[in-house]
């Protein structure tokens, strides 16, 4: 059972254009963490959300956490070819240092000029 | 600061060998995790170590697979008799308080 689901799992478009990736789940997570990873490398964290409703922004990238705290969004503004790559939502169901992250299966990413 | 460093890179064995994956975290980071990831899948979390210590390992196959954190030298991951289902890419992420995960560039696993 993959308590992650993300959506769309491809999306292409073009530079300029504005995009949303969604994260859904039926479990309440503690945290929730966006990654982007590049093809051969590991995993690169973005934010992390915590508080139900919260949003972030890093740069022209927008987060939001779901009021719930089972969902969460990714908007990028104004893509560009340097944002390609796989973007992975992260959950964490415990607190405190223990906790283990559950991946969702990704949205590949890719700009082009 | 070097970030993690995981080797070898990539790894061919064959059928019923014996898999050793190498994971040096951060310095001064404590918390060690190791998380395999199939072709078109995410990371799935296997094992959770402190320094000399197992904290979780829900993760892992109850059979051939192994994990270590000295406490001095690197977190090691074993994987014992390998088959082709174990083919993968496994990865290090090391953090100092267990919230922050730095992920090291993976092992490429190949079992002929």
């Amino acid at each position: 059972t993959q308590l992650l689901e993300q959506s769309p799992q491809f999306l292409s478009i073009q530079e300029g254009e504005n995009l949303t990736v969604y994260c859904n789940s039926s479990s309440v997570f503690s945290s929730l963490q966006w990654y982007r990873q590049e093809p051969g490398e590991g995993p690169v964290l973005l934010v992390t959300v915590v508080t139900g409703g919260e949003v972030k922004k890093l740069k022209r990238l927008t987060f939001q956490f779901g009021d719930a705290r089972k969902d969460s969004s990714l908007h990028i503004t104004a893509a560009q070819p340097g944002d390609t790559g796989l973007y992975l939502c992260a959950g964490a169901l415990g607190t405190g240092t223990a906790s283990k992250l559950t991946f969702g299966t990704g949205t590949r990413l890719q700009v082009t000029l | 600061n070097a970030g993690v460093m995981q080797n070898p890179r990539h790894l061919v064995r064959r059928r019923g060998q014996e898999a050793r994956l190498r994971c040096s975290p951060m310095k001064g980071h404590s918390h060690v995790y190791w998380y395999r990831q199939l072709p078109e899948e995410g990371l799935k979390f296997m094992v959770y170590l402190q320094k000399e210590n197992i904290i979780d390992e829900s993760g892992m196959p109850k059979e051939r697979f192994s994990a270590e954190f000295p406490k001095e030298g690197p977190s090691i991951l074993r994987i014992q008799q390998v088959v082709r289902g174990d083919s993968a890419a496994y990865f290090c992420a090391s953090s100092p308080t267990g919230e922050k995960l730095f992920f090291g560039s993976g092992t490429q696993l190949s079992v002929l």
